[in-house]
């Protein structure tokens, strides 16, 4: 047990909708990072948070978006949604630096 | 570009024996480097990590190796058990600040330990 929760866990959408996922990071964690695992892949960084901020981001287009809360507890918003979008959603919290980082059991996206 | 890469996509392995996972990295810039265990329909989960001011660190029955001239290192479990199995990725990540959360993960390889 990590302590980063996600939901929901399971979800299908239908091309062109819009997807929120949600995060909470482990009690004292202000790093929360999202990546995207597609089947047979590793993990791939979408973009991280640090106190509210987008402090980084992989090669997404900007049609994935987050937020931060002030209680650290984290959001990824998909918009336009395409078929290749289908793939595990991870959210990993940290307190920063050399710290271990921690990954939540995912949220599965099928996009149909 | 994957800048880092497990270029076996399985290992099978007698339990009791010793299983070599190894990982390749191309961006001198890594200076940490994790790896992670990880089940279906589960999230990675942290196995141990390293920086790249040591060659070796141990956890129990999981050492990691790191040579940094030839930018490869190797995940070693001794002895290896059934419950093992599992899909094992290596990850890398970049000096300074709040970089470390900014992993980039090679493909994975599958781990199975037979009884």
């Amino acid at each position: 047990e990590t302590g980063v929760t996600q939901s929901p866990t399971h979800l299908i959408k239908t091309r062109g909708q819009q997807v929120t996922l949600r995060c909470s990071s482990q009690s004292g964690h202000n790093t929360v990072s999202w990546y995207q695992q597609a089947l047979g892949q590793g993990p791939q960084f979408i973009f991280q948070y640090y106190r509210e901020e987008e402090n980084g981001r992989g090669n997404f287009p900007p049609r994935f978006s987050g937020l931060q809360f002030p209680n650290y507890s984290s959001e990824l918003n998909v918009n336009a949604l395409e078929l290749d979008d289908s793939a595990l959603y991870l959210c990993a919290s940290s307190s920063g630096g050399r710290n271990t980082i921690y990954f939540g059991e995912g949220s599965w996206l099928t996009v149909v | 570009d994957q800048q880092v890469k497990q270029n076996s996509p399985s290992l099978s392995v007698q339990e009791g024996r010793i299983s070599i996972l190894n990982c390749d990295y191309t961006n001198s810039m890594f200076d940490y480097f994790l790896w992670y265990k990880k089940y279906p329909a589960e999230g990675p989960t942290f196995l141990i990590s390293i920086s790249s001011i040591k060659d070796k660190n141990e956890d129990g029955r999981f050492t990691v190796f790191l040579n940094k001239s030839a930018k490869h290192l190797s995940l070693h479990i001794v002895p290896s058990q059934p419950g093992d199995s599992a899909v094992y990725f290596c990850a890398a990540s970049v000096r300074g600040g709040t970089s470390y959360g900014k992993l980039t993960f090679g493909q994975g390889t599958i781990l199975t330990v037979h009884p």
